[in-house]
């Protein structure tokens, strides 16, 4: 069974900081990692996927994410944060691409200025 | 990438009564899934909506409570029967394209009082 853990319900960061969102995995196959965010009132907007090929795969907004396999982790990083990245931030895996996706919990991002 | 719409968007029920939500994808796609996301939670897959046959069911949720039906290959509907509270959350529609991303719409909020 796959699972997802993201470390911290709740990340703060000052506009202009680093942005980290934790990710570890759990797979019995080589995965299929995700990372979605929601918007207040909306559904899920895919960021990024990695499936296979180069380890450090870039998404939309500016973030990009890195997939390591010794460590089971696919934390989300941006370098600068804009007040318009503050949502709910979910991370997924499922074992192939038509598969189905289990979530972690979620990780609220918070931006101040 | 695919374009989701769901209807309604949000409703409010009483107990007891019975709602149908539906899904609509703009191009043929492979994969449906509904999804539920629980008030602070993240999100629990319901079901698979298979093309021209029952729906597959996750643990914990069974076809009376939550029927499905997938007439064709860009729509789906999901009914929440005989509601409780308990049942209030937000339901989410995804697909997979042909390029093995889950895309999910905006979702639709139910309140059931």
């Amino acid at each position: 069974a796959q699972s997802v853990t993201q470390l911290g319900s709740h990340v703060s960061v000052s506009e202009g900081a680093l942005v980290l969102l934790r990710c570890n995995y759990s797979s019995s196959v080589p995965p299929y990692l995700f990372w979605y965010v929601q918007y207040p009132n909306q559904g899920l907007q895919l960021l990024l996927k990695y499936t296979t090929g180069a380890t450090l795969v870039k998404g939309i907004n500016g973030f990009e994410a890195e997939f390591k396999k010794s460590e089971t982790s696919f934390h989300l990083t941006k370098p600068s944060a804009h007040m318009s990245d503050a949502a709910e931030y979910f991370c997924a895996v499922s074992d192939g691409g038509y598969s189905t996706l289990t979530f972690g919990k979620g990780t609220m991002l918070l931006v101040s200025p | 990438s695919a374009v989701i719409s769901q209807k309604p968007s949000r409703d409010i029920c009483q107990r007891g009564t019975s709602l149908t939500i539906q899904c609509q994808v703009d191009s043929q796609v492979t994969m449906m899934f509904w999804y539920r996301q629980q008030p602070g939670q993240s999100l629990t897959l319901i079901a698979t909506a298979n093309q021209g046959s029952e729906a597959t069911y996750e643990s914990g949720f069974v076809i009376d409570k939550f029927p499905i039906s997938r007439p064709n290959l860009t729509f789906s509907t999901l009914t929440v029967s005989n509601m409780s509270p308990e049942d209030s959350s937000i339901y989410l529609c995804s697909a997979v394209t042909g390029k093995e991303t889950q895309y999910f719409g905006p979702g639709t909020r139910l309140l059931v009082l």
